[in-house]
């Protein structure tokens, strides 16, 4: 199964882009990155997810390299409500859809 | 909006005692999950359902049962409760190869 390496924790200032990083070295080809977030005492909330094409929504863009060892989560304008755990997923598993295995997450801290 | 509900936001219950928690979801998706969330060691499966009466073990079901007899609900059951079970209770659902829906969280108490 493959894994995920994040930093533990991350400062941003208010209105600057945050660039969360996730190493993902063993990922297989048909397995997708995920990106949730967990604001405190809330339930996990899905963010965006890619394969290997870089993906844009309203929320925020996720850049994945070439050789899709690694994946950048990218807030461009962080405010404040954007403190929250990030969390960085690779779906593994092939039936039925896949179990869900979060690692530690990257504690984003966005200070005015 | 997609929906998933856990039946108690806190709980505390003696140890020894039976615990059910409850997680009903509504929008007919094949996949459910229960994790438990610790300071310091995050998020962690402890099972979870591909469908109506299918379960596999996670990454910590030891003192941990599950039960899916509806495809809408997942119960977590503490077949003995311990203190060591005192934690925040996550359960989601999702569509096979789509995002994931958490519910809002157990806080559970073993006293």
């Amino acid at each position: 199964d493959a894994k995920t390496t994040q930093p533990p924790s991350m400062d941003c200032a208010e209105g600057r882009a945050a660039n969360l990083p996730c190493n993902h070295s063993t990922i297989s080809g048909n397995e997708y990155v995920y990106w949730y977030r967990q604001i405190h005492s809330q339930g996990p909330q899905y963010i965006i997810h890619g394969l290997k094409n870089n993906e844009t929504n309203e929320m925020a863009s996720l850049i994945i390299t070439e050789d899709r060892k690694s994946s950048t989560l990218i807030l461009p304008h962080a405010t404040l409500r954007d403190t929250a755990v990030y969390y960085c997923i690779v779906r593994v598993g092939y039936n039925q859809g896949g179990k869900l295995i979060f690692g530690q997450g990257t504690e984003l801290s966005v200070k005015p | 909006d997609v929906k998933v509900t856990q039946s108690s936001r806190y709980l505390v219950k003696r140890t020894g005692e039976k615990v059910f928690l409850e997680c009903v979801q509504d929008m007919d998706h094949e996949n459910m999950f229960w994790y438990r969330q610790d300071p310091g060691l995050g998020l962690r499966l402890i099972y979870f359902s591909y469908d109506v009466k299918m379960k596999e073990k996670g990454d910590i079901p030891e003192g941990y049962s599950v039960s899916r007899e509806k495809k809408e609900r997942f119960s977590l059951i503490l077949e003995s409760a311990s203190t060591n079970q005192t934690s925040m209770y996550l359960c989601a659902s999702r569509q096979a190869g789509t995002e994931a829906f958490f519910g809002q969280g157990t806080r559970l108490t073993v006293v």
